[in-house]
């Protein structure tokens, strides 16, 4: 029962280089996001999927970007990474039916832009 | 419009003692409601979820969590805190669309 997986775990990051987070779901779920955490100030929307195809903003999308060709997948791509990319990154997915209205996270990418 | 209200971010009780993890949300139509628990260097997983079934609602690790609509609260509480509940809780609220709204989390400390 793998859930989101998401990956890489931990990376270090120059100023200015790009990176993707890869993220992939085994749930069928429609809903896809990705959140960023700070210390202390809890959980920001970046970007979330509705389905294949269909990708809008969130709270704090600038510096990033999103593509969602499959059900499955969602990676976040980091374009020109800066200082205050500094975060932790979790994908999550969530769908209905028996499980009903349940968002479910990844164990979560540790960024550091140094 | 919904959000999440977590009171205290930062809640210290002994080994043994009631946990009490306050939450208020606002939502203009009848809500999910849910706590998280995320340890240290992992994700957010689901502790417990409210969809109207029941307003006292039991989760894992025996942490329960009250749907009152008259206050608009979902408190999370636990009888007697043990070493292993130490973590972040958050308090998110859901309705239509699986758009979701984290309260900024509380870190619980529990002191031997």
């Amino acid at each position: 029962n793998a859930g989101v997986t998401q990956t890489p775990k931990f990376r270090i990051l120059k100023i200015g280089q790009s990176m993707t987070l890869q993220c992939t779901q085994d749930m069928n779920h429609n809903y896809m996001y990705w959140y960023r955490q700070d210390p202390g100030m809890g959980l920001k929307l970046i970007y979330y999927s509705v389905g294949a195809g269909i990708t809008d903003k969130g709270e704090v999308p600038n510096g990033y970007n999103v593509s969602r060709s499959t059900t499955e997948d969602f990676p976040l791509r980091l374009e020109l990474a800066a200082p205050s990319q500094t975060s932790v990154y979790f994908c999550a997915s969530s769908g209905q039916g028996s499980t009903g209205n349940t968002i479910y996270f990844g164990e979560g990418s540790w960024l550091t832009v140094v | 419009a919904q959000s999440v209200t977590q009171l205290g971010s930062h809640v210290s009780v002994s080994e043994g003692a009631l946990v009490l993890l306050r939450c208020n949300y606002s939502s203009s139509v009848p809500p999910y409601l849910f706590w998280y628990v995320q340890y240290p260097n992992q994700g957010l997983q689901l502790l417990l979820k409210y969809t109207s079934a029941a307003t006292l609602v039991k989760g894992i690790n025996g942490f329960e969590a009250e749907f009152k609509k008259s206050e608009t609260s979902f408190h999370l509480t636990k009888p007697s805190a043990h070493m292993s509940d130490a973590a972040e809780y958050f308090c998110a609220v859901s309705s239509t669309g699986n758009q979701f709204y984290f309260g900024t989390g509380t870190s619980l400390t529990v002191i031997p």
